[in-house]
């Protein structure tokens, strides 16, 4: 069961503009969201994340957004760097319950 | 504490032997999980340990796979009679339990190829 979606296996945006990158969920009762970086040949690196009672959350170059009525959420990376190519994993999860992740979305950034 | 950490990095065996891995989770966590990850997906959730207890099992977790944690620090992950769809990275995971915002950090995985 796919609870957390990845619609876009790919994205490549130029060095300096925004990267969106976008996630979906079915599951209501999931109340914190995160997002993670991957390397190849690495585990994943915690990048931001976001509990439910918000909707922006900002670091640094890194904005996630929650929109609860769509069950949608977003990482906006301002401005995009070449550093920043890597695949991007979203997941969400329930308190003392297990976290679910989408498939990943590989970002390239063109210098 | 340098984070989670996995030995070994890289194992190849042959179908039907078993192999062991072990991960040693972040100091303080008391919360150590495992996923497994294949090639175009996320990582899939196995198992996890809050402490020494092992609190959930996914059915993807069949009965040729075991897993422990014996003092509430380190942990392995078996597979016995391994099959070469058990090939991918399987990754490791600790937190700090503490209600809503439990963030899991990784470990640079294992993978496996079973020949």
């Amino acid at each position: 069961d796919q609870q957390v979606k990845q619609n876009s296996p790919s994205l490549s945006v130029q060095e300096g503009r925004i990267s969106i990158l976008n996630c979906d969920y079915t599951n209501s009762m999931f109340d914190y969201f995160l997002w993670y970086k991957k390397y190849p040949a690495e585990g994943p690196t915690f990048l931001i994340s976001i509990s439910s009672i918000k909707d922006k959350n900002e670091d640094g170059r890194f904005t996630v957004f929650l929109n609860k009525s769509a069950k949608h959420l977003s990482l906006h990376i301002v401005p995009s760097q070449p550093g920043d190519s890597a695949v991007y994993f979203c997941a969400a999860s329930r308190v003392n319950n297990d976290m679910r992740f989408g498939a990943g979305t590989r970002l390239t950034v063109k210098p | 504490d340098t984070g989670v950490s996995q030995d070994p990095r890289h194992k190849i065996t042959k179908r039907g032997q078993n192999v062991t891995f072990r991960c040693d989770p972040i100091s303080e966590h008391n919360r150590l999980y495992w996923y497994r990850q294949t090639l175009g997906q996320g990582p899939e959730f196995l198992t996890y340990f809050q402490n020494e207890a092992q609190l959930e099992k996914s059915r993807l977790l069949s009965d040729r796979f075991s897993a422990e944690r014996p003092k509430g620090s380190f942990s392995t992950l078996e597979i016995q009679r391994t099959e070469q769809g058990d090939s991918a990275m399987y990754l490791c995971a600790s937190s700090l339990s503490g209600g809503l915002k439990e963030t899991q950090y990784f470990g640079p995985g294992t993978r496996l190829l079973v020949l």
